[in-house]
C-alpha cells in the first residue's frame, strides 16, 4: 500500500521569506502525485500535480513541487510567502485498487504566514 | 460551471438520527468518492463509485451507505449518526489527474 508522511505539521514564516513544506512518500511503482490547499472553512483546491512528466512540477499561485525519486520526496515551495497562502496543505499519492484510483491523503501541514 | 456541489454546508444530528448529504457534479464522471476529514488525520476514504450501480467501500465504511443511481449524484447516508461521525465530510468526482472536491459539510453529532 501506498502512503505519505508530512514531516511537519506546522509551519510558521514571515511574510516575503520562503516556503517548505516536505512530503515524502512510499510507492512500489511510480506514482501520481498532487499537493492541495484548504483554506479556513474552505474546500480543497487542487495546488498542482506530478504524473511522471517533468520532475519539476510548477502550480497555481507562485508554488512548485520536485519529484526526486531517490528520496522518495515530493516536496512543496514557495520562493515568497504571501499572507493570503495561510492555510493547511495536504500531500496525496494516488493508489490503484480494483480499478479505482484512491487517493491517499497526508495528515497535513498548517502554514501560518506572519506580518 | 458548478463542478461538484454539496448540500447541506452545516448540519447538527442528535445520536440515533438519520439523514443523507448530498453530492452533485456535472462533470459527467465515473468515478465519485466520500471522504471524511477529521483533525491530524488528513481525509480518510468512506466509499466509493466507479459509475452508476456499482459501489464499494473505502478504509471507513462503518455506520455509512451509499448508493450510485444516476452518474450525477452519490448521496452519503447515515443511518443512525454517532458522535464519533461528527466529521467534515468531503465528496470528490473524477480521477486520474484531476479529481475534483466539494467544498464539504460539517456534519456535528450531539
Amino acid at each position: 500500500a501506498q502512503s505519505v508522511t508530512q514531516l511537519d505539521s506546522h509551519v510558521s514564516v514571515s511574510e516575503g521569506t520562503p516556503v517548505l513544506l516536505r512530503c515524502n512518500y512510499s510507492s512500489s511503482y511510480s506514482p501520481s502525485l498532487f499537493w492541495y490547499v484548504q483554506h479556513p472553512n474552505k474546500g480543497l483546491q487542487l495546488l498542482l500535480k506530478y504524473t511522471s512528466a517533468a520532475t519539476l512540477v510548477k502550480g497555481i499561485n507562485g508554488f512548485e513541487a520536485e519529484f526526486k525519486k531517490s528520496e522518495t520526496s515530493f516536496h512543496l515551495t514557495k520562493p515568497s510567502a504571501h499572507m493570503s497562502d495561510a492555510a493547511e496543505y495536504f500531500c496525496v499519492v494516488s493508489e490503484w485498487n480494483t480499478g479505482f484510483q484512491k487517493l491517499v491523503f497526508g495528515t497535513g501541514t498548517r502554514l501560518l504566514v506572519s506580518p | 460551471n458548478a463542478g461538484v456541489t454539496q448540500t447541506p454546508k452545516f448540519q447538527v444530528l442528535k445520536t440515533g438520527q438519520s439523514m443523507t448529504l448530498q453530492c452533485a457534479q456535472d462533470m459527467n464522471h465515473e468515478y465519485m468518492s466520500w471522504y471524511r476529514q477529521d483533525p491530524g488525520m488528513g481525509l480518510r476514504l468512506i466509499h466509493y463509485s466507479v459509475g452508476a450501480g456499482i459501489t464499494d467501500q473505502g478504509e471507513v465504511p462503518n455506520g455509512y451507505n451509499v448508493s450510485r443511481s444516476t452518474t450525477e449524484d452519490f448521496p452519503l447516508r447515515l443511518l443512525s449518526a454517532a458522535p464519533s461521525q461528527t466529521s467534515v465530510y468531503f465528496c470528490a468526482a473524477g480521477q486520474g489527474t484531476t479529481p475534483a472536491f466539494g467544498s464539504g459539510t460539517r456534519l456535528t453529532v450531539v
